[in-house]
């Protein structure tokens, strides 16, 4: 049974640069499945930022591509996320997936818990 | 880009049955995702490529897709299935998410 688990700082001042890990267990991240990051202000809905391949392909959102990057380390098993230019609309609880794909079709069968990431000074 | 529209809201009664629809442009071209997300929780995938049901997932939840609708569909409905439930498709190398439903059992 595949596990995520996110971590990183809850709290990040305006105009910094979010970092979020994601850790895999209970499979490899080298296998043939993408790796996404999705986050849910509160009260509001699901918002997909970008996926990457163990080989290091990623795709983005491309309303927020100008501030995303995501990279994957798979001597830890692991993915990041960072996020730049930070303001208070980025204050969300953010999740880590791994994506299913079959053709032009993708979804998320496995999630992590998700944790909370504040924007404020 | 893509857009996928959802009614903010679904009441059913206990044992009923509860239909969520998820509006898009040809909408029935595509694969249809749906999630179910209880408070505090992360979202958990009920039906994936329009009309399968993952391993674990009652039989009770059921997908269809044609047209410019796909539909969720709960069948005898339980307090356990109060949640906020959301569609999703993969368009143009995005990942797309409809706007949530809340399900209400009374």
């Amino acid at each position: 049974q595949v596990q995520l688990q996110e971590s990183g700082p809850g709290l990040v001042k305006p105009s910094g640069t979010l970092s979020l890990t994601c850790a895999v267990s209970g499979g490899s991240i080298s296998s043939s499945n993408w790796w996404s990051w999705i986050r849910q202000p509160p009260g509001k809905g699901l918002e997909w930022i970008g996926e990457i391949y163990h080989s290091g392909s990623t795709n983005y959102n491309p309303s927020l591509k100008s501030r995303v990057t995501i990279s994957v380390d798979k001597s830890k098993n692991q993915f990041s996320l960072k996020l730049s230019s930070v303001t208070a609309a980025d204050t969300a609880v953010y999740y880590c997936a791994r994506t299913d794909k079959i053709y032009s079709s993708s979804w998320f069968g496995y999630w992590g818990q998700g944790t909370l990431v504040t924007v404020s000074s | 880009s893509y857009e996928l529209t959802q009614p903010l809201s679904v009441s059913v009664a206990l044992g009923q049955t509860a239909r969520i629809t998820c509006g898009g442009n040809n909408i029935g071209s595509k694969n249809v995702h749906w999630y179910q997300q209880k408070p505090g929780q992360a979202p958990v995938l009920v039906i994936y490529r329009d009309s399968n049901r993952p391993s674990g997932i009652p039989e009770r939840f059921s997908g269809s897709n044609s047209g410019n609708t796909a539909t969720l569909t709960i069948s005898r409905a339980q307090a356990g299935d109060e949640a906020d439930y959301y569609c999703q498709v993969w368009d143009s190398s995005t990942e797309v998410f409809g706007t949530g439903t809340k399900v209400t059992v009374l």
